[in-house]
């Protein structure tokens, strides 16, 4: 089992609509998560990171599940420009391991 | 603030050809890394430090070393290129935080072509 998952997609969604993904992870002593948008050819962006307690900026939502070891992205009143890849990423107690998963493509459609 | 800073951004390479990717941060960022991304296959680490002096391994070293002189600066020397070096790098920096990392802070990349 990959330490951290994400559905590949893509998510394929009309302008205004609003999207989840999720992100599991397998180690239960992942201690930071992170979500980055990486658009085509480009490098990785930090998005936001993601608190235990959830955490919202504009129309980004992030949430942690510790209990069922996943994060998760919630996108409302997707705009074109959100179209990009959702990297979620996990880093260890202890370490400087920052463990990637390998993105889910959203693709917002007019 | 430039943040991480990646040249070149593009470098055609000969097999068996040597070359330097050059890094370098302006934010005190103690961990410094480098990463391949190749495609379907997400990040993969190859080499990381987390201080002047201090390097190690990650997912995928062979064919490349490292060094860490400074706080700043952080090269990727390949040795021997082959096509299967063929890739996008990135390096990426972060300074330690209590309770948890911080997140990675990327260069723009380098986009790598071994014929």
């Amino acid at each position: 089992r990959k330490e951290v998952e994400q559905d590949p997609g893509p998510f394929n969604v009309p302008e205004g609509a609003t999207v989840a993904f999720n992100c599991t992870y397998s180690n239960s002593a992942s201690q930071s998560f992170f979500w980055y948008r990486q658009d085509c050819r480009k490098e990785p962006k930090l998005l936001m990171s993601v608190y235990s307690s959830g955490n919202e900026d504009g129309r980004f939502t992030a949430q942690l599940n510790r209990a069922s070891q996943y994060i998760s992205l919630l996108i409302r009143d997707s705009k074109l420009s959100d179209s990009a890849t959702y990297l979620c990423v996990v880093t260890m107690t202890g370490t400087y391991k920052y463990i990637f998963g390998t993105g889910t493509r959203l693709k917002v459609l007019a | 603030n430039a943040g991480v800073t990646q040249t070149p951004k593009f470098q055609v390479l000969k097999t068996g050809q040597s070359m330097t990717l050059q890094c370098a941060q302006d934010m005190n960022h103690e961990y410094m890394s480098w990463y391949r991304q190749d495609p379907g296959m997400g990040l993969r680490l190859i080499h990381y430090s987390v201080g002047a002096g201090i390097t190690d391994q990650g997912e995928v070293p062979n064919g490349y070393n490292v060094s860490r002189s400074t706080t700043e600066d952080f090269p990727l020397r390949l040795l021997s290129a082959a096509p299967s070096q063929t890739s996008v790098y990135f390096c990426a920096s972060s300074k330690p935080r209590q309770g948890g990392n911080s997140p990675l802070h990327f260069g723009n990349g380098t986009r790598l072509t071994v014929t």
